[in-house]
């Protein structure tokens, strides 16, 4: 079955410290790929989204992530985190020729200061 | 543009009343999705509509769920009757291109808790 996975329910870094947060999928053929934010009481905004082309991706806030085939990862980093960073971070696939997203579990990031 | 519009935010209710959702998507956009995303969890699938046509209910409690989109607009979502388990958020999303990794686009959802 089609799946994805994201490895840690909670990740805390300092602020100014490197952010990384996983996400491997379950897929005889590769996806594509969105990494969507969501701030408390709001509702999901897109980070980055990996389709076709480059595997680096650059998305809003500093953020960026790359496809790796080989790994069936798309991991999430951000070089300095900032306060404004902390909230829920949700991978997601959309299965080439489906039309709807599977959602990874969810990731809370924690910033302290 | 308009983002993807819900209403109301909040709503309390006890057990085995019903309650409905209302959705707008952006104008424009096709596909409309409700989600239901209980605490600590990532979203779930409910119903997908293409215009006014469902495309995918699979995952949708038919037995107190229903939803609608007549007019291929905006669309309501119904529980009736409400159990405890359906306290969660229920999110809207629309999205102009499904097929080819196009974006969906998220409403602020509704945050349902049932007594």
């Amino acid at each position: 079955a089609q799946s994805v996975t994201q490895l840690g329910s909670h990740v805390s870094v300092s602020e100014g410290a490197l952010v990384l947060l996983r996400c491997n999928y379950s897929s005889s053929v590769p996806p594509y790929l969105f990494w969507y934010v969501q701030y408390p009481n709001q509702g999901l905004q897109l980070l980055l989204k990996y389709t076709t082309g480059a595997t680096l991706v650059k998305g809003i806030n500093g953020f960026e992530a790359e496809f790796k085939k080989s790994e069936t990862s798309f991991h999430l980093t951000k070089p300095s985190a900032h306060m404004s960073d902390a909230a829920e971070y949700f991978c997601a696939v959309s299965f080439q020729g489906a039309q709807k997203l599977v959602f990874g579990q969810g990731t809370r990031l924690t910033i302290n200061p | 543009e308009a983002g993807v519009a819900q209403s109301p935010r909040y709503k309390i209710i006890e057990k085995r009343q019903s309650v409905a959702f209302w959705c707008n998507p952006i104008s424009g956009h096709a596909t409309l999705y409700w989600y239901q995303q209980i605490l600590g969890q990532g979203p779930k699938l409910l119903i997908q509509f293409q215009n006014n046509g469902v495309v995918d209910d699979s995952q949708l409690p038919k037995d107190r769920f229903s939803a609608e989109r007549l007019k291929g607009v905006d669309s309501t979502l119904k529980i009736q009757p409400a159990k405890l388990e359906d306290s969660a958020v229920y999110l809207c999303a629309s999205s102009s291109r499904p097929t080819s990794g196009g974006q969906e686009y998220f409403g602020a959802g509704t945050r349902l808790s049932v007594l």
